[in-house]
């Protein structure tokens, strides 16, 4: 079984400072991705950075990088120099290699970026 | 990159009709897409698995026979929503992925619907 879970429910960060979103799983699949999204107010699901579970790097997309701890379990978001746009609900999801394309998602964490 | 489209982004409608949502991958085909709902600051909840020209594989305690889902190309999915009630009012979202482990699913801009 696969599991995602965020703790935070909510966050405030203040404009131009780091923030980290938490994010850990747990699952039996040897190989696996790992995701996050953001939605804001509109509702559209916008995806962010990737982590496969055998990449031994960090992935780092532009201001967003991910805290790959795969012996923790963990793949917390990072997003550096916040703005006021990153305002919006953040979700971490996980795919599976046995479970096909089917992506289960965390409760997520909605961030609050404070001018 | 991969676009999703759905039609409509939002829709109104009476106790006891249907109502039907189109799922659309524009640049690329989809042998799979997914069905989600999501109720107001709470996660994705995935009702269904769509498979071009097969059945609907729905997760559990979603009804199938409430929640109607074709996927009869490898470009479309619809999701109706059978004698909807005000307690389906919720936002609908889809999405649509590449079949390899490290592609991200890309989701449409998802369905608002109300139901009075």
């Amino acid at each position: 079984a696969q599991k995602i879970t965020q703790t935070q429910p909510g966050m405030f960060v203040q404009e131009k400072e780091a923030v980290t979103l938490d994010c850990t799983y747990d699952t039996s699949d040897p190989s696996y991705g790992l995701f996050w999204y953001k939605q804001p107010s509109s509702g559209e699901m916008i995806f962010l950075i990737y982590q496969g579970s055998y990449d031994q790097q960090n992935a780092t997309e532009g201001r967003y990088s991910l805290n790959f701890q795969k012996a923790r379990k963990s793949a917390n978001l990072v997003i550096s120099a916040s703005q006021l746009g990153d305002s919006a609900m953040y979700f971490c999801a996980m795919r599976g290699l046995n479970t096909g394309n089917q992506f289960y998602f965390g409760t997520g964490t909605s961030l609050t970026v404070i001018p | 990159g991969a676009v999703v489209s759905q039609h409509p982004s939002w829709v109104i409608c009476k106790s006891g009709t249907s109502v039907k949502i189109e799922c659309r991958s524009l640049d690329f085909q989809a042998t799979t897409m997914f069905w989600y709902r999501q109720f107001p600051k709470q996660s994705l909840m995935l009702m269904a698995t769509s498979n071009e020209g097969s059945k609907a594989t729905y997760e559990q305690g979603v009804e199938k026979d409430k929640f109607l889902i074709n996927h009869a190309s490898l470009t479309l999915s619809t999701l109706t929503v059978t004698s909807a009630h005000p307690e389906d009012s919720s936002f609908y979202i889809c999405s649509a992925g590449i079949l390899a482990l490290g592609n991200e699913q890309f989701f449409g801009p998802g369905t608002r619907l109300t139901v009075l």
